[in-house]
């Protein structure tokens, strides 16, 4: 069973467009993450919700909106996209308590803007 | 603020060499948790160990063994006897207690490249 899954895998799309990436964990956690992984292969956090609520917004542009239907979703809402925007985006899930706090990767979503 | 250095930006061994992959991490917190993350060529990433600050015993996994020293602040991988299907790049990172959503802040990471 897969434990934390993103969609989709790959996104080809126009400068300009709005796009979204969903992402579902069936692990139980309290805890997602988006994660942006840019061509240099730099890591860097997002956001992070916790229970659906909003904890962490690194100072993301607002074109990018998070929203948490529920505690196993967390889905990344890009509205006008820019071509740095292109990058590999990361879903993450973890429990909240600290001693047990390794975090699920999904696959990653390509996102290419041409 | 926290930070982690991996300050190898591409390694290459030859199969069956050891080789260390080095990892610094900054923080102001008495209590954190350090890991380390493969990312094969497919692009997934991989959990492979984490840590406490409060945890310094060495660990061996396999092939694979971590030394924890906070002294040095360092936080190094080595892989005994590397094979082909360990080429990947590998991310040390950090979290910190103060920080509640424990996000994880990744260092560079380091390519390894094992050649038959």
């Amino acid at each position: 069973d897969t434990a934390v899954s993103q969609t989709p895998k790959y996104l080809v799309t126009q400068m300009g467009n709005d796009k979204s990436i969903k992402c579902e964990q069936n692990l139980g956690h309290d805890t997602m993450y988006w994660y942006k992984q840019d061509s240099k292969k730099f890591l860097k956090i997002m956001f992070s919700y916790n229970n659906k609520e909003l904890i962490i917004n690194e100072t993301v542009p607002n074109r990018f909106s998070p929203k948490s239907p529920d505690k196993a979703h967390l889905n990344l809402h890009i509205n006008s996209l820019e071509l740095g925007d292109s990058a590999v985006y990361f879903c993450a899930s973890s429990p909240s308590t600290p001693s047990l706090n390794e975090q699920f990767f999904g696959p990653g979503t390509r996102l290419t803007v041409l | 603020a926290q930070k982690v250095t991996q300050a190898q930006t591409e390694i290459s061994v030859v199969e069956k060499e050891d080789v260390t992959l080095d990892c610094v991490y900054e923080t102001r917190d008495t209590t954190y948790y350090l890991f380390w993350y493969k990312q094969p060529p497919s692009g997934e990433l991989v959990f492979l160990i984490r840590r406490n600050s409060f945890d310094e015993q060495n660990e061996i996994s396999g092939r694979y063994s971590w030394n924890f020293q906070k002294s040095t602040s360092s936080f190094n991988f080595t892989i005994t006897a590397s094979q082909v299907v360990d080429s990947a790049v590998y991310f040390c990172a950090l979290s910190a207690s103060r920080d509640s959503s424990y996000k994880l802040i990744f260092g560079s990471g380091t390519r390894l490249l094992v050649r038959p």
